[in-house]
């Protein structure tokens, strides 16, 4: 059985703060990983791709651990808007039943003024 | 920027009865989804439709329930027979690869069975 695993917070952080989520999957065979933004009753959109030698855009920082099958999201200088609920998402290796997305149930992270 | 749209944005359905969800992917898109999510729940992968038929569906895609592309735009999830656990937010989604990055989703359809 797939799993995507989160804390599910709620995190409540100051603006301007550095805040950090985790994730770990439990299929070996994974392939692709992403980190989706869900606002409250939206769709889940994209934030970023997460690859193995890690990734950045803006303040958004991606980490892969293949070994620990363990995807992290830094966010630094958080700011009002970043308040949302953030997926890790799985996608498994083609054929076999790969083609959906797998989701964790999401972080809720709750910026303060 | 392009976007998926899907109709109804809310259905209130008396259970027992059938529902049709209409989805209209983006136009050079060519792979199509559905995915649902129960309140307060993940997001589930339900089906993928790739040159007009069924490429994967997950355990929870059953008898009750079908998808069709009935002309070149619109794409569909019919739920047969609903049941009170079939209150969820239906999203509908579109891709030009099978890579996750790819993907866009709707606003989705939010159904209510009474």
């Amino acid at each position: 059985r797939k799993e995507v695993e989160q804390d599910p917070g709620p995190f409540n952080v100051p603006e301007g703060a550095t805040v950090a989520f985790n994730c770990t999957y439990s299929n070996s065979a994974s392939q692709s990983f992403f980190w989706y933004r869900q606002d409250c009753r939206k769709e889940p959109k994209l934030l970023m791709s997460v690859y193995s030698s890690g990734n950045e855009d803006g303040r958004f920082t991606a980490q892969l651990n293949r070994a620990s099958q363990y995807i992290s999201l830094l966010i630094r200088d958080s700011k009002l808007s970043d308040s949302a609920t953030y997926l890790c998402v799985v996608k498994e290796i083609s054929g076999g039943g790969a083609d959906g997305l797998t989701f964790g149930k999401g972080t809720h992270l709750i910026i303060q003024p | 920027e392009p976007e998926v749209t899907q109709t109804p944005s809310h259905q209130v359905t008396q259970m027992g009865q059938e529902v049709i969800l209409r989805c209209v992917p983006i136009s050079n898109h060519l792979y199509f989804y559905w995915y649902r999510q129960i309140l307060g729940q993940k997001v589930e992968f339900l089906v993928s439709f790739y040159n007009n038929e069924i490429s994967e569906k997950s355990e929870i895609f059953d008898d009750q329930f079908s998808v069709e592309r009935p002309d070149g735009s619109n794409f569909t999830l019919k739920i047969r027979s609903t049941k009170l656990e079939d209150s969820a937010m239906y999203f509908c989604a579109s891709s030009t690869t099978k890579a996750g990055n790819t993907i866009y989703f709707g606003e989705g359809s939010w159904l209510t069975v009474v």
